[in-house]
């Protein structure tokens, strides 16, 4: 089925500096959320978009949705090592079954001390 | 804590046996959705719940099935297991179909 198109597949970064990590699908989309999972725990929600364009902050977190509805990135300022573990995009596919929540395949983000 | 909670944590049982994992969802959420996460195929959608009705099917296999009782909880039935189902199981919730999903801690399923 869809898939939502995520990079990078993995970071590997330095305490302090900033990461950016986006989404991609070739349809359009609803909502776009992004979640972060720590090793054998469930996805925990950041932030969620609803509106082409919205520009949402949660502490050092910035997310967008693209004008086109077709992407969506995720920034973390100033990173820190609990920053670690596996961000998720994921989103409501236009015209798709609601509830049907799309995810990307996750971007692995390790923090260097 | 997300507020949805999943029973039990770990579960190892053999092929061919069948097992229940449960969900109970956040406090008026009505909207219950299963998934499953597996190393190489990231979350995949299984089964999506309204208010007691089935609303949405996605890559769930036919030896799997799900409901949601009168109380909200709602239970994945797996049987005739494979090695392959071995797997993480998540339970999600939200208020409505459109609203963003709260996930629950996951129940890992051992296949031997």
């Amino acid at each position: 089925g869809q898939q939502l198109n995520q990079s990078p597949q993995s970071m590997f970064i330095q305490e302090g500096e900033d990461v950016s990590m986006n989404c991609t699908s070739s349809s359009i989309f609803n909502t776009w959320l992004w979640y972060k999972q720590d090793p054998g725990e469930g996805p925990v929600l950041l932030i969620a978009l609803y509106k082409a364009g919205e520009l949402t902050s949660n502490g050092r977190l910035t997310a967008q949705f693209g004008i086109t509805r077709k992407d969506s990135f995720l920034n973390i300022s100033a990173s820190i090592p609990s920053d670690v573990g596996i961000y998720f995009c994921a989103g409501h596919e236009y015209g798709g079954s609601q509830g049907n929540l799309i995810f990307g395949k996750g971007t692995k983000l390790s923090v260097k001390p | 804590d997300s507020g949805v909670t999943q029973t039990p944590k770990h579960l190892i049982t053999a092929t061919g046996q069948r097992v229940t994992l449960r969900c109970s969802p956040r406090s008026g959420d009505l909207s219950v959705y299963w998934y499953q996460q597996s190393l190489d195929q990231g979350l995949q959608f299984l089964i999506q719940y309204y208010n007691g009705e089935e609303r949405a099917k996605g890559n769930i296999l036919e030896r799997f099935s799900a409901q949601q009782f009168p109380d909200l909880h709602s239970e994945l039935n797996l049987s005739s297991l494979e090695l392959g189902d071995s797997a993480l199981y998540f339970c999600a919730s939200s208020r409505s179909p459109i609203n963003e999903q709260f996930f629950g801690p996951g129940t890992r399923l051992t296949v031997l």
